[in-house]
C-alpha cells in the first residue's frame, strides 16, 4: 500500500528554521517524482517544490532560495528544509507523490508550519 | 506563471443532481509532447487534496464514474453526475504543463 507521512513541523520565530520529513512507503522513492504543496489557513493549495525521479528540482519564486527540497533513498524520505522563514509561510506542508504530470496521487495528512514572534 | 480561473467559487447543489465547475487557463495547457497535464483534486472538510481526475480525463483508481473530466486548450470542466453527499468539499484544478505548477483557486460544493 502507498503512504507518505510528513513530520517536523511546529511553531518558529521568524527568520528560524525547521526541517520536514516525509517517509514513503510501498514505492521506491527514486522512481517517482516527489512534490510539496502548502496551504495556508483558510486558503487555497500552493505549490511548493518539486524533485524529479533523476533529481532535478524545482521551487516555486516565493520559496527560492530559502528551502531546499531533497531525498535520502536509502531511508526512502524526502525532505524539505525551510530557512529565512517568514510569517506568510505558515501553512500546512503536505507531501504528495508526483512530478505533476500524472498529478499528485498519493498525498499524506500534512504538517503544520506555524512562523509567528 | 500560468493562472487557473475556477467558476463557480460555489456551487450550491441538490443531493442526485448534477454539477459543473468550469477550470480556465490563461494560456494554453499543450504540452509540446502533445499531452495536456491538467488534473481534478477534491479535498474533503478537514481532509488533505485526493485525486480525481489526470491529463483532463483519466480518473485516477477507485474514484467514481460519477466524476467525469473534459476539455482541451484552455477551457476545462469537472462534472459530477449526482451529486452525493460524499462529495461535499473544495475542488481544485490544477496544472503541470509548465513550472510552477499553479492550482485554481478552489470550488466550494455544498448541499442545497
Amino acid at each position: 500500500e502507498v503512504q507518505v507521512l510528513e513530520s517536523g513541523g511546529g511553531l518558529v520565530q521568524p527568520g528560524e528554521s525547521l526541517r520536514l520529513s516525509c517517509a514513503a512507503s510501498g514505492f521506491a522513492l527514486n522512481t517517482y517524482g516527489m512534490t510539496w504543496v502548502r496551504q495556508a489557513p483558510g486558503k487555497g493549495l500552493d505549490w511548493v517544490s518539486t524533485v524529479s525521479s533523476t533529481g532535478e528540482t524545482f521551487y516555486a519564486d516565493s520559496v527560492k532560495g530559502r528551502f531546499t527540497i531533497s531525498r535520502d533513498i536509502s531511508k526512502n524520505t524526502l525532505f524539505l528544509q525551510l530557512n529565512s522563514l517568514r510569517v506568510e509561510d505558515t501553512a500546512i506542508y503536505y507531501c504528495a507523490r508526483g512530478y505533476g504530470t500524472d498529478s499528485f496521487d498519493y498525498w499524506g495528512q500534512g504538517t503544520l508550519v506555524t512562523v509567528s514572534s | 506563471e500560468i493562472v487557473l480561473t475556477q467558476t463557480p467559487l460555489s456551487s450550491p447543489v441538490t443531493l442526485g443532481q448534477p454539477a459543473s465547475i468550469s477550470c480556465r487557463s490563461n494560456e494554453s495547457l499543450v504540452h509540446s509532447d502533445g499531452k495536456t497535464f491538467l488534473s481534478w483534486l477534491q479535498q474533503r472538510p478537514g481532509q488533505p487534496p485526493r485525486l480525481l481526475i489526470y491529463k483532463v480525463s483519466t480518473r485516477f483508481s477507485g474514484v467514481s464514474d460519477r466524476f467525469s473530466g473534459s476539455g482541451a486548450g484552455t477551457d476545462f470542466t469537472l462534472k459530477i453526475s449526482r451529486v452525493e453527499a460524499d462529495d461535499v468539499g473544495v475542488y481544485y484544478c490544477m496544472q503541470a504543463t509548465q513550472f510552477p505548477r499553479t492550482f485554481g483557486q478552489g470550488t466550494k460544493v455544498e448541499i442545497k
